[in-house]
């Protein structure tokens, strides 16, 4: 199973702050890496795809990059609607495994 | 408009069974893989089972194998996902989720559902 480990854990920073977020798989997952956000009380919601790609609908802030075992979700500019938690997602191998999370919130 | 209900959830004792159902619509259900992504409260999310497009071809994590069994019926745009020997650790928000473009199982997912919550204990 290929574990996927995020950093940090928790992110604070304010509005308009640049946020960088980690995600490093036990093996390599090539580019099969994909970037989800969750707000309280909402199903996850899909930013990024095959590491570099944002889904249809994500503002152009969102950005991701890394191929292989390395892999960064950036906010060029965080937004009041960006604080939540950041989940990346491996389809690489079986079974599809998510990594534990980082909660960006207000610092 | 991409729509994903799921309901059948629950409380259950350990060692019972549940049958979660996910109904679809917006979109051509048959051309995509569907899954089932659960969430323990408080916690991450855990990718739990998966089936291609056609139904034939399902995939499970390893901590569900053997207990549960996806399933899909094309033909009424509905999701299953049968539980059974229910653990006091499958107490989770059980969501269903689409599958994207371009993949035959092994999917990232662009929907999701709200979710069904499923609680095991006595």
């Amino acid at each position: 199973e290929i574990v996927l480990t995020q950093s940090p854990a928790t992110l604070s920073l304010s509005p308009g702050e640049r946020a960088t977020l980690s995600c490093r798989a036990s093996q390599s997952v090539s580019s099969y890496l994909a970037w989800y956000q969750q707000k309280p009380g909402q199903a996850p919601r899909l930013l990024i795809y095959d590491a570099s790609n944002r889904a249809t609908g994500i503002p152009a802030r969102f950005s991701g990059s890394g191929s292989g075992t390395d892999f960064t979700l950036t906010i060029s500019s965080l937004e009041p609607e960006d604080f939540a938690v950041y989940y990346c997602q491996q389809r690489a191998n079986w079974p599809l495994t998510f990594g534990p999370g980082t909660t960006v919130d207000i610092k | 408009e991409v729509q994903l209900l799921e309901s059948g959830g629950g409380l259950v004792q350990p060692g019972g069974s549940l049958r979660l159902s996910c109904a679809a619509s917006g979109f051509t259900f048959a051309r995509y893989a569907m899954s089932w992504v659960r969430q323990a409260p408080g916690k991450g999310l855990e990718w739990v089972s998966a089936v291609r497009g056609s139904g034939v071809g399902t995939f499970y994590a390893d901590s569900v194998k053997g207990r549960f069994t996806i399933s899909r019926d094309n033909s009424k745009n509905t999701l299953y996902l049968q539980m059974n020997s229910l653990r006091g650790e499958d107490t989770a928000l059980y969501y269903c989720a689409k599958g994207g473009a371009n993949c035959g199982g092994d999917c990232y997912y662009d929907y999701w559902g709200q979710g069904t919550l499923v609680t095991v204990s006595s």
